[in-house]
């Protein structure tokens, strides 16, 4: 297995403009994690699901971000409108079940301008 | 509030010694305390994991404690080499109390190892 993919590795946009962040999990895996860091801020849980269902949001920070898993293997994270704020890298990660170890993706660094 | 405390500053030792890196957490009753590696521009690597009836855990040159009482890990990474300078972050999951598959990080200590 190739392990999380996620595309594109960077992403540069102007504020106000639709982003949509991708992730592939390992084949098998049940649990997607979504995860924004900064300098300031660290690693921080946007929303995670289990077996595709979200099942905690509470830290996608406002209504213009939005997650989705359309099917088992495959997950986007969409912010509309970007704002320069949201500029961080971006990280998915999935789990062969949400307690065992989690294998991340190479991240998606955005840069709202 | 939930908290998850590492050492913000850099941790500086010397080839060959043991490197001890501390995990603090509040509000908290993790079911499993997980320990992670990043190096810059990359994903963090899973290194060790460890339950919460577990003490002590270990794996080649490293080490982890896991203390429920006083709600600390300690990380040791033992003959120490320059290829061991990373980031590493704690990360907590589940618990008791929450019924949740959360995976939690905290900010993580960067470490330098110098020859």
């Amino acid at each position: 297995d190739a392990g999380v993919i996620q595309s594109p590795r960077h992403e540069v946009t102007e504020m106000g403009q639709e982003v949509t962040l991708r992730c592939k999990l390992i084949s098998g895996h049940n649990s997607l994690f979504w995860y924004r860091q900064t300098m300031m801020r660290g690693l921080e849980l946007l929303i995670y699901f289990n077996n595709n269902v979200p099942i905690d949001d509470s830290g996608m920070p406002e209504d213009r971000f939005s997650a989705k898993m359309p099917n088992a293997s495959f997950s986007t994270l969409k912010i509309q409108p970007s704002e320069p704020r949201d500029s961080a890298v971006y990280f998915c990660a999935s789990s062969l079940r949400g307690t065992t170890e989690a294998f991340f993706g190479q991240g998606t660094r955005l840069t709202v301008v | 509030s939930q908290k998850i405390e590492q050492n913000s500053e850099a941790l500086n030792i010397q080839e060959g010694k043991t490197a001890t890196l501390t995990c603090n957490y509040t509000n908290y009753s993790p079911a499993y305390l997980q320990w992670y590696r990043q190096d810059p521009g990359r994903g963090p690597v899973f290194l060790l994991l460890i339950r919460e009836n577990e003490k002590e855990k270990r794996k080649e040159r490293l080490k982890v404690t896991f203390d429920t009482t006083l709600k600390q890990s300690l990380f040791h990474i033992t003959a120490s080499q320059p290829a061991d300078s990373a980031t590493y972050l704690c990360a907590l999951v589940g618990g008791r109390s929450y019924n949740t598959d959360k995976l939690i990080f905290g900010t993580g200590t960067r470490l330098q190892v110098f020859p």
